[in-house]
């Protein structure tokens, strides 16, 4: 069975700390990997990832993938209390369907 | 549209009525989604049109639950005989492209209660 999993479930930090998000993945037939972010209720796109070792940046945000150990990071650094938030990691297989399966996601906390 | 339009932003029911819940996804968009989403849980996947027709009804729970998308646009997705576990929101999502290449975008949702 195609599988997502995020680590942490959870996780509160205080401003201006560095945060690193994990998104592991099994699945049959691999094409891309997503982040998303979800505040309220839509998630919001923040990266593709399709290739190993080559990191997507904006701004405090940073994200690699290892298609070896099928995992991914997302970064933050130097958090805001705007980056509170669930952060959704989302894996597309390359065939039959091209279904995006998300992970439970991350809830991040970023106190003042 | 400039974004993904879903409808009724909230809907309470009974249990055991029949609700439909619409998706207009943006303009020129092939592909759309149809995701669920409880307290606590990531986006669950529900059925995928590309153009007019389902290219995957996999996560469609059980024959309680059928989408249309009749024109290739707008889409339905419709729920018989509702139960209170049928609690959620409901999340549409659009892409320029099919075959999984492109981001989605995602609509507000559509959040269902089952009393």
């Amino acid at each position: 069975e195609d599988k997502v999993v995020q680590s942490p479930l959870s996780l509160v930090v205080h401003e201006g700390d560095t945060v690193t998000l994990n998104c592991s993945y099994e699945v049959t037939n691999f094409r891309s990997l997503l982040w998303y972010k979800q505040e309220k209720k839509a998630p919001t796109f923040l990266f593709m990832l399709t290739s190993s070792g080559i990191e997507k940046k904006s701004g405090r945000l940073s994200s690699i993938l290892d298609k070896k150990e099928l995992f991914s990071i997302l970064n933050i650094t130097a958090t805001q209390t705007g980056d509170s938030a669930i952060y959704l990691c989302a894996v597309v297989l390359a065939s039959g369907t091209y279904k995006y399966i998300f992970g439970t996601g991350t809830r991040l906390k970023v106190l003042a | 549209g400039a974004g993904v339009s879903q409808t009724p932003s909230n809907k309470v029911t009974e249990k055991g009525k029949y609700v439909e819940l619409r998706c207009d996804p943006i303009s020129g968009h092939t592909a759309l989604y149809w995701y669920r989403q409880s307290l606590g849980q990531g986006p669950e996947f529900l059925i995928y049109f590309q153009g007019t027709g389902a290219a995957d009804d996999s996560g469609l729970p059980n024959d309680r639950f059928f989408a249309v998308r009749p024109e290739g646009s707008v889409s339905t997705l419709k729920i018989q005989r509702t139960e209170r576990g049928d609690s959620a929101v409901y999340l549409c999502a659009s892409s320029v492209t099919s075959g999984g290449y492109g981001e989605l975008f995602f609509g507000e949702g559509s959040r269902l209660t089952v009393l």
